[in-house]
């Protein structure tokens, strides 16, 4: 079946350095790519998203790239702060009715 | 704006019983999703709703799960029989339509021992 590969499962930077997440999927007819946050204990939520007819979308210090051609996307997360820290999850559409499809996530641990 | 609310917030039953999850989801929202998230995993979509229809239940295990939605508002899950297996938060989620932001509930957090 369809699948959204995660890469790092965690990752440790230092506070005020960048972090990169990266995901690849299976589907070439996936078209919505949202990147969630859950923070421990709590629910997911949506921090930024794109859709297949562009390649780069930035809000503040999170910016993700789609690389349609090559099936993977990227979530970056500029100057880090400590409450950056949580599990981050990357998702690719499927489907005409657009069922995600997740990864298996990215903890985030922002070193002080 | 109220957020999608789930009952209960916890649950601990044997196996072989059965346990129903219920989920109010934000006003007006068309499409409701149940999620379940084994601990260090991502969510797994178990079924999507479209107002009252099924749009996708391709990974709800039949034999044990169903899922309802009346009247395109409310939604209840129910496992019958449990298994072990089946430990896991069940999160429900809504949003405005199709590949738009998901909201998502607190979650239950089932325990089958």
């Amino acid at each position: 079946g369809e699948n959204v590969e995660q890469h790092p499962s965690t990752l440790s930077v230092q506070e005020g350095d960048s972090a990169v997440i990266k995901c690849t999927y299976s589907d070439s007819a996936s078209n919505y790519f949202p990147w969630y946050k859950q923070e421990l204990g709590k629910r997911p939520q949506l921090i930024i998203d794109i859709r297949s007819n562009v390649g780069e979308k930035k809000d503040q210090r999170i910016a993700v790239t789609l690389n349609k051609t090559a099936k993977h996307f990227s979530l970056h997360i500029t100057e880090t702060q400590p409450e950056d820290s949580a599990v981050y999850f990357c998702a690719a559409s499927q489907g005409s009715n657009y069922q995600l499809i997740w990864g298996a996530g990215t903890k985030l641990i922002i070193k002080p | 704006e109220a957020g999608v609310a789930q009952s209960p917030r916890y649950k601990i039953i044997e196996k072989r019983q059965s346990v129903a999850f219920w989920c109010n989801p934000i006003s007006g929202h068309a499409t409701l999703y149940w999620y379940q998230q084994i601990l260090g995993q991502g969510p797994k979509l178990l079924i999507q709703f479209q107002n009252n229809g099924v749009v996708d239940d391709s990974q709800l295990p039949k034999d044990r799960f169903s899922a309802e939605r009346l009247k395109g508002v409310d939604s209840t899950l129910k496992i019958q029989p449990a298994k072990l297996e089946d430990s896991a938060v069940y999160l429900c989620a809504s949003s405005p339509g199709l590949a738009t932001e998901a909201f998502f509930g607190q979650g239950t957090r089932l325990t089958v021992v």
